[in-house]
């Protein structure tokens, strides 16, 4: 499956973070998602064989990074008060979208 | 206009009811549809997907109205089990789109 660490953060306003995925075996497409209390998980972009494919409405500061070894990462830099959301990744496969995503187990970022 | 809209509820029905989600979305080029079901503090997981001439999966309903770009959920029986939040999700290009998410509590 999907795994993502930590599962819990606590970070500082200004600081940065780095989120982690292992994706799915096989898996060549990695999608990230942020979900702030009481809303639906919004896109924040994805990856495919280790370039950007996709992004939503967030600004530069949230990066990432594809590996070959079915790893990937997530970053924010200068942390605000409203980036305190559940973080979620998602393996797939390119092409294969009608079958649903997986989704990890999420990373949970406080930014006080 | 967002990609996809929910009614959020919540929807507070007692144990054996039946009752429906909507969800309605915009972008007249989406190619597949889902209903995922999202627990308390908990990741989404794919309930079912939703095909043009409906599917079932016990007591779970799915339709899809693509010109009038509308999908719906209908559980029948309710158990207490059920209570969660159910997100409308729709797939544009390579992005899936999620809702907000409908908040279902079963009472018994």
């Amino acid at each position: 499956g999907v795994t993502q660490s930590p599962t819990h953060l606590i970070k500082t306003r200004g600081q940065q973070v780095t989120l982690r995925c292992s994706s799915q075996s096989g898996h060549n497409t990695v999608s990230w998602y942020q979900q702030a209390l009481g809303q639906g998980p919004q896109f924040i972009f994805q990856y495919y064989r280790e370039e950007e494919n996709g992004r939503g409405n967030f600004p530069p500061r949230f990066s990432g990074l594809q590996f070959p070894n079915d790893s990937s990462e997530l970053n924010v830099n200068a942390l605000e008060l409203d980036d305190s959301a559940l973080y979620l990744c998602a393996s797939s496969i390119q092409g294969t979208l009608n079958s649903g995503y997986t989704f990890g187990s999420g990373t949970r970022l406080t930014v006080v | 206009r967002k990609e996809v809209e929910q009614d959020p509820g919540p929807f507070n029905v007692p144990e054996g009811a039946t009752v429906a989600f909507n969800c309605t979305y915009s972008n007249s080029a989406s190619q597949s549809f889902f209903w995922y079901r999202q627990d308390c503090r908990k990741e989404p997981k794919l309930l079912m997907s939703v095909y043009s001439s409906g599917n079932e999966d016990g007591r779970f309903t799915a339709q899809l109205n693509r010109a009038s770009q509308y999908i719906s959920l209908l559980i029948r029986d309710s158990k207490l089990s059920d209570s969660a939040t159910y997100l409308c999700v729709v797939n544009t290009g390579n992005q899936f789109y999620f809702g907000t998410g409908t908040s279902l509590t079963v009472i018994p």
